[in-house]
C-alpha cells in the first residue's frame, strides 16, 4: 500500500497570503494518478486537482498543483476566506487507493 | 448535474451488518465506476472499494473479508454491506463517482453528502 504523508499538519495564514501544502508518497506515484481535495467542516470532500496539476471543473485558478514521483505540492496563491479548510492528497494509481492524513489551513 | 445520495440506518449494533445505498440522480450509473469511502469522526478518509455498472468490483484488502458492494442498474443505485461491525466502523460513509468514464483509476469528482453510521448497542 502507498502511504501518503502531508505536511505541515496545520498551516496558519492570513487571507491574501500564499499557502503551500506538501504531499509525499512512500513509493513513486504516476503523476496522472494524484489528486487533491478540499473539505470544509460538515461537508463532503471537493475535488480540486487531478492528474497532479489539472484543475477540476469550476475550481478557481488560484489553486494549482505540481510535482512528480514521490513529492507533490498544492499551492493556493492568495487565500480567500472560503479556502480555510482541510486539504487531502489522494493516490488512485495503485490499489488500495489511499489518502494522506490532511493539512488544515486555518486563519492566523 | 449528477447527484449522489446515501441512505441507510444511522445506528447498527456490534457484530451486525451495516447496509447503505447510494442513489444516482440526474444521470446514469452506466459507464462509470463508483466508490465507497468512509471517515471516522475527526479523522481522515479511507477508501472501501468500487464497482461499475456491470458489477466489476475491487475492495480495500483491509476490509475485503467483510465488504460486499453491489449494483442495481434498474434503480440507478449501488450498495455497501459491511459485516461483523465494531465501534471502529463508526464513521461518515460517502459514495463517490470516478471522474472518467470507464476509468477504475481516477479521482472522485462527485460525492454524496455522506451519512453518519454509529456502531453501538
Amino acid at each position: 500500500e502507498i502511504v501518503l504523508t502531508q505536511s505541515p499538519g496545520t498551516l496558519s495564514l492570513s487571507p491574501g497570503e500564499r499557502a503551500t501544502l506538501s504531499c509525499r508518497a512512500s513509493q513513486s506515484v504516476t503523476s496522472i494518478y494524484l489528486a487533491w481535495y478540499q473539505q470544509r467542516p460538515g461537508q463532503a470532500p471537493r475535488l480540486l486537482i487531478y492528474g497532479a496539476s489539472n484543475r477540476a471543473t469550476g475550481i478557481p485558478d488560484r489553486f494549482s498543483g505540481s510535482g512528480s514521483g514521490t513529492d507533490f505540492t498544492l499551492t493556493i496563491s492568495r487565500l480567500e476566506p472560503e479556502d480555510f479548510a482541510v486539504y487531502y492528497c489522494h493516490q488512485y494509481g495503485t490499489s488500495p487507493f489511499t489518502f494522506g492524513p490532511g493539512t488544515k489551513v486555518d486563519i492566523k | 448535474q449528477v447527484q449522489l445520495q446515501e441512505s441507510g440506518p444511522g445506528l447498527v449494533k456490534p457484530s451486525e451488518t451495516l447496509s447503505l445505498t447510494c442513489t444516482v440522480s440526474s444521470g446514469s450509473i452506466g459507464s462509470y465506476y463508483w466508490s465507497w469511502i468512509r471517515q471516522p469522526p475527526g479523522k481522515g478518509l479511507e477508501w472501501i472499494g468500487y464497482i461499475n455498472y456491470s458489477g466489476s468490483t475491487n475492495y480495500n484488502p483491509s476490509l475485503k473479508s467483510r465488504v460486499t458492494i453491489s449494483v442495481d442498474t434498474s434503480n440507478n443505485q449501488f450498495s455497501l454491506k459491511l459485516s461483523s461491525v465494531t465501534a471502529a466502523d463508526t464513521a461518515v460513509y460517502y459514495c463517490a463517482r470516478h471522474r472518467g468514464k470507464g476509468m477504475t483509476s481516477d479521482a472522485f469528482d462527485i460525492w454524496g453528502q455522506g451519512t453518519m453510521v454509529i456502531v453501538s448497542s
